[in-house]
């Protein structure tokens, strides 16, 4: 089946400062990624969705200035939380979906903790 | 009303029960029904995968689809305490996935 990789599991930073998460799919070509973000005990919340080589499309609510979505390549995604405050503390999920399909195929998140 | 709705249980059985687990949803364009699991503090997996009314098998796992009550199902038959998990369902139009809030699963040895 397809994988996709996350890049840290988890992090722990000091308020202020910014984070960047990386989400590769490592045997196949993600013509769009998706971002998620999980709290304890509930599901999935889309935040945003790119396109290789154009802009991130975000969800309502999500601020494009805090969230830096940047999908550079066929194989890469990268979030980037920007002045993270403790209330950024969450599960972040990614997803990566081919040309050929409409299935997601999802990373195994990234937790954020920050102090 | 949310688009998507299932019971967040938390739902126990005994090995070796017959699990069922269900969502309903509001929304006539969805076309593709998923079920993931999900295990603590990991990414969702993909389990199921259907687009239309109907079963669909894969081992001990079976997808229910019924698109004039807009309903789905996933039984498990034979459980193991490894399917313990949150399982959630998804549903996708337009490229979107719109999940279901997830049930957890408890199989008790």
């Amino acid at each position: 089946g397809a994988v996709v990789s996350q890049h840290p599991s988890w992090v722990i930073c000091k308020s202020g400062t910014s984070v960047k998460i990386e989400c590769r799919s490592l045997d196949f070509q993600a013509t769009t990624m998706f971002w998620y973000r999980q709290f304890p005990k509930q599901s999935l919340m889309l935040m945003a969705t790119s396109n290789e080589g154009s802009k991130a499309t975000y969800e309502q609510g999500v601020e494009k200035d805090k969230f830096l979505i940047n999908h550079a390549s066929l194989t890469l995604s990268t979030l980037t939380v920007t002045s993270a405050h403790p209330e950024d503390s969450s599960f972040y999920i990614c997803s990566a979906m081919g040309s050929t399909t409409d299935t997601q195929y999802f990373g195994p998140g990234t937790r954020l903790t920050v102090l | 009303q949310k688009e998507v709705e299932q019971d967040p249980g938390p739902l126990s059985v005994p090995e070796g029960a017959i699990v069922s687990l269900n969502c309903t949803y509001s929304n006539s364009a969805f076309q593709y029904f998923m079920w993931y699991r999900q295990y603590s503090r990991k990414g969702p997996e993909l389990l199921m995968y259907t687009y239309s009314s109907g079963n669909k098998e894969d081992g001990r796992f079976t997808a229910q689809v019924d698109k004039s009550s807009k309903y789905i199902s996933l039984f498990i038959r034979d459980s193991q305490p490894s399917d313990s998990a949150t399982y959630l369902c998804a549903m996708s139009a337009a490229g979107k996935l719109i999940f279901g809030q997830g049930t957890t699963l408890q199989v008790k040895p």
